[in-house]
């Protein structure tokens, strides 16, 4: 089945650790690409999206994503983390149906320790 | 920086009861979207809305549920007869089109 499949459920990270959450996609054809940031009792925040160009996309917070078309991966990734990034990571699909409905992971629940 | 509001952010109802969640979209955003979240569960899709009408939904959104946009602001989700299982977060999105989603805060609906 298609689906969007993210690596790890749980990760502890101390604060300046660097951080690389894996996703990966099963469609073919072009996609959009997102993670999105759910911070604890809040919602979900857009982080970063690839559409085309640049493989490498920076977002906010000091996040980034490397695009890697041949291995259907979209890896988001942080060099330092900090305390206050502990939250949920959703990697999230446009499939190439038409429209724009988007495909959720099951989440990365990260904690990082002060 | 513009918001989607949602409301109530709790709703509590009896099973077979019908709940309306409201939400109001970013204005000029023309596509519209509630997914909903189970606790400890994904994020799964429900409909989206363009054009005044339904442009997809999931198994998920089966008869029991609805989707309106009574007045060019509101966008609202009906569930006709709530379920036990109906209980999760419920989320509103809009988009302008590409470009990623804003959610709303989301409304917590628990049916006892």
């Amino acid at each position: 089945a298609q689906s969007v499949s993210q690596h790890n459920h749980h990760v502890i990270l101390s604060e300046a650790a660097s951080l690389e959450l894996g996703c990966n996609y099963s469609y073919g054809g072009t996609v959009n690409l997102f993670w999105y940031v759910q911070y604890p009792g809040q919602h979900l925040q857009l982080l970063l999206k690839y559409f085309s160009g640049d493989p490498l996309v920076k977002g906010i917070k000091g996040f980034e994503a490397e695009f890697i078309k041949s291995k259907f991966s979209f890896n988001l990734r942080k060099p330092s983390v900090q305390w206050s990034d502990t939250a949920e990571y959703f990697c999230a699909v446009n499939p190439p149906t038409g429209g724009f409905k988007t495909i959720f992971g099951a989440g990365t629940r990260l904690f990082v320790k002060a | 920086e513009p918001e989607v509001t949602q409301t109530p952010s709790h709703q509590v109802t009896q099973m077979g009861q019908e709940v309306i969640l409201r939400c109001v979209p970013i204005s000029n955003h023309l596509y519209f979207y509630w997914y909903r979240q189970i606790l400890g569960q994904k994020v799964e899709f429900l409909v989206s809305f363009y054009n005044n009408e339904i442009s997809e939904k999931s198994e998920i959104f089966d008869d029991q549920f609805s989707v309106e946009r009574p007045d060019g602001s509101n966008f609202t989700l009906k569930i006709r007869s709530t379920k036990l299982e109906d209980s999760a977060m419920y989320f509103c999105a809009s988009s302008p089109g590409q470009g990623g989603y804003t959610f709303g805060s989301g409304t917590r609906l628990t049916v006892v």
